[in-house]
């Protein structure tokens, strides 16, 4: 499995920023997979961003989910992450992540983001 | 929303040394966390999950033990290699919030 990050890397206030993940090694067409999004500014701790299901249920971060839109393509190999009205705070790594939940007797079981992307530095500046 | 909570937050430590560095959630997230390293300039890792289950490929002198709210990361002979930002992570329901790191370096 592996997952690449795309997009602008300078991006200015109020616009919006949009980050294309592209993976291979798996389908998020397929049951159980799932694509999501984890950040780091410089210097700072990981924060998980948002997460979308092969089933298209998506889950956001309470904090930003009002500038947050996470979809999938039709092929399922691709994910889009749009953030808008972004200001200096969101310079930041942004990481694209792979979830797939284990089935047990009873349903899915939740697991760790076990593939990482290798980043994209996003830096928001006028 | 259920913190989680590292600590220290840095630490320095001799090669060879124990070290153990632990995590808090505020509610009970049964075994369903995550232990990821992060080396300078690089990639988050995962090191353990399910609070315990060593990662392939993961030495083990590295180790993972909790459950509910109190988990701990050991590491049993700290290598030079070992210097990096650890992180734990909550994956039980979203969001799936993670620690805020330690630093761990050598002395």
């Amino acid at each position: 499995i592996t997952l690449k990050e795309a997009g602008p890397t300078l991006v200015k206030p109020t616009q919006t920023l949009t980050l294309t993940c592209t993976f291979s090694g798996f389908s998020l067409n397929s049951a159980a997979e799932g694509v999501g999004w984890v950040r780091q500014p410089p210097g700072k701790a990981l924060e998980w961003l948002a997460l979308i299901y092969w089933d298209d249920d998506q889950r956001y971060s309470p904090s930003l989910k009002n500038r947050l839109t996470i979809t999938k393509d039709t092929s399922g190999t691709h994910v889009v992450l749009t953030m808008t009205n972004v200001e200096p705070v969101d310079t930041a790594t942004y990481y694209c992540v792979h979830r797939r939940l284990p089935y047990e007797p009873g349903g899915y079981v939740p697991y760790h983001f076990d593939y990482w992307g290798q980043g994209i530095l996003v830096t928001v500046s006028s | 929303d259920i913190q989680m909570t590292q600590s220290p937050t840095s630490l320095s430590a001799f090669v060879g040394d124990r070290v153990t560095i632990t995590c808090r959630a505020s509610q009970d997230i049964r075994n369903h966390l995550a232990w990821y390293q992060q080396k300078p300039g690089g990639v988050p890792k995962v090191l353990i999950y399910t609070a315990s289950t060593l990662e392939s490929g993961v030495p083990p002198r590295f180790s993972g033990s909790g459950s509910g709210t109190y988990f701990t990361l050991t590491i049993s002979s700290l290598q030079p290699e070992d210097v990096a930002t650890y992180y734990c992570q909550k994956y039980d329901s979203d969001p799936y919030t993670f620690g805020q790191g330690t630093k761990l370096e050598i002395k």
